[in-house]
């Protein structure tokens, strides 16, 4: 199985900041045929389910804003959240789909100072 | 607009069975291949497993914890995904949620618990 980790565990951080959580693969998840990665990020609020917000490591899904913006390939990828806002206080995870189990990584708790 | 319902959750006790359902409307089901995904309270995300399309062979795959116990299946009729769950441990207390799959998983219900304690 490929094994998703984040890091780090947890961030703390101004409103207006910049936040960075990185997730590696123990192996690499870009499909050489189409070169593209298969890595997803998803946002979960307290009580609520997980939201998909970038797919294919770079892909805002529609209506994310644009503050959150995913790099990286192949076995190292980043979500950076910019100009932090409240309601973006959550949990945030990776995930590969490029093979089965799909796996997510252990999470990321994103608060506000 | 894409919805997916849980329902089927509950308590029940170790070597016990239960069936979740998950009811989608907004989307042409028949086409879709759909997923489980679980989280024990305060837990991170597990992947359960996954149902093929029926034109893609309708096929299951099954993350190891559950392989054996669990059975994915659906009803395309009725726009209905079941999640059969036998031989239930402890360690499956959760909330279980269903989601859409195109690649990564696109659309998420909002989950039913899942129980299991003596």
């Amino acid at each position: 199985d490929i094994v998703m980790t984040q890091s780090p565990a947890s961030l703390t951080m101004s409103l207006g900041e910049r936040a960075t959580i990185n997730c590696k693969s123990s192996q690499s998840v870009l499909y050489s045929s189409n070169n593209k990665d298969y890595l997803a990020w998803y946002q979960q609020k307290a009580g609520q389910p997980p939201k998909l917000i970038i797919h294919w490591a770079s892909t805002r899904e529609s209506g994310v804003p644009d503050r959150f913006s995913g790099s990286g390939s192949a076995t190292d990828f980043t979500l950076t959240i910019n100009n932090l806002q409240a309601e973006d206080v959550a949990v945030y995870y990776c995930q590969q789909y490029y093979t089965t189990p799909r796996t997510f990584g252990q999470g990321t708790k994103v608060e506000i100072k | 607009e894409v919805q997916l319902v849980e329902s089927g959750g509950g308590s029940v006790t170790p070597g016990g069975s239960l069936r979740l359902s998950c009811a989608a409307s907004g989307f042409t089901f028949s086409d879709a291949w759909m997923t489980w995904v679980r989280q024990a309270p305060g837990k991170g995300l597990e992947w359960v497993g996954r149902i093929r399309s029926k034109v893609h062979g309708g096929t299951t795959d099954y993350g190891a914890p559950v392989k054996g116990r669990f059975t994915i299946s659906r009803d395309d009729s009725e726009n209905i995904l079941y999640l059969q769950m036998n031989s239930l441990k402890t360690e499956d207390t959760a909330f279980y949620y269903c989601t859409t799959e195109d690649g990564a998983a696109k659309s998420w219900g909002q989950g039913t618990l899942v129980f299991v304690s003596t």
